[in-house]
């Protein structure tokens, strides 16, 4: 079955080291996403693709960083930079050329740094 | 600015009863979309159902239906026959296009009680 798939569900690092989430998808979708989860603050924008090598900063980019070398994966880091990286991170993915495509979600990887 | 607003953090509704979640959007753009997410405690989220902001006509998909005011950016969700399993976080979101690329805007949510 066609879906997105994030790993691991839980990770855990120390506090000044940067940590990759990953991300990948077999919906033969153009577009991915990632978003941060915080209590009471909804879904925020970090960063999205619409093709591949190419990628746009969302709402609260700062601290993070992605790449796109395949249209599969979209993977995310968490830099030593990101003040406050701990949350509950979404990636999704879209038909970038068809505006009634809705998003379509991983189950999220929750990131403790202590 | 390009913002979606729920504004009731938590509401709760009796089983087998009726509940509106309200959302109201701000955006300039006139071609765009709008969305109403589920989030159980799986923290999965699941589409609820869709709007095309072109058409009058509110969209519905079984117990739950739209009120789309366009005029007044508002995009309200009703659940008819409340159940247990509506229990969740709702969410509203919208689809733009600006500068050739597509972003989703969510709003803070509405946490759903249901009541037996």
């Amino acid at each position: 079955d066609g879906g997105i798939t994030q790993s691991p569900k839980y990770l855990f690092r120390k506090e000044g080291q940067n940590v990759t989430l990953s991300c990948e998808q077999n919906l033969n979708h153009d577009a991915m996403y990632w978003y941060r989860q915080d209590p009471g603050q909804g879904l925020r924008l970090i960063y999205y693709s619409q093709i591949v090598n190419d990628f746009q900063k969302g709402d609260i980019a700062e601290g993070y960083s992605v790449s796109r070398e395949k249209k599969e994966s979209f993977p995310l880091t968490v830099t030593s930079a990101q003040k406050n990286p701990t949350a509950f991170y979404l990636c999704a993915s879209s038909l970038r050329d068809r505006g009634f495509s809705p998003l379509h979600f991983g189950n999220g990887t929750r990131l403790t740094v202590t | 600015a390009q913002t979606v607003t729920q504004s009731q953090p938590e509401m709760s509704v009796q089983e087998a009863e009726t509940v509106t979640l309200s959302c109201t959007y701000d955006t300039s753009e006139s071609d765009y979309y709008l969305f109403w997410y589920k989030q159980p405690p799986s923290r999965q989220m699941i589409l609820v159902i869709r709007q095309e902001a072109y058409k009058q006509q509110n969209a519905t998909e079984n117990r739950f239906s739209v009120n789309f005011q366009k005029a007044a950016k508002s995009f309200s969700l009703k659940i008819s026959d409340s159940q247990l399993g509506d229990a969740a976080m709702y969410f509203c979101a919208y689809r733009i296009r600006t500068s050739g690329t597509y972003k989703y805007i969510f709003g803070t949510g509405t946490r759903l009680k249901v009541l037996a």
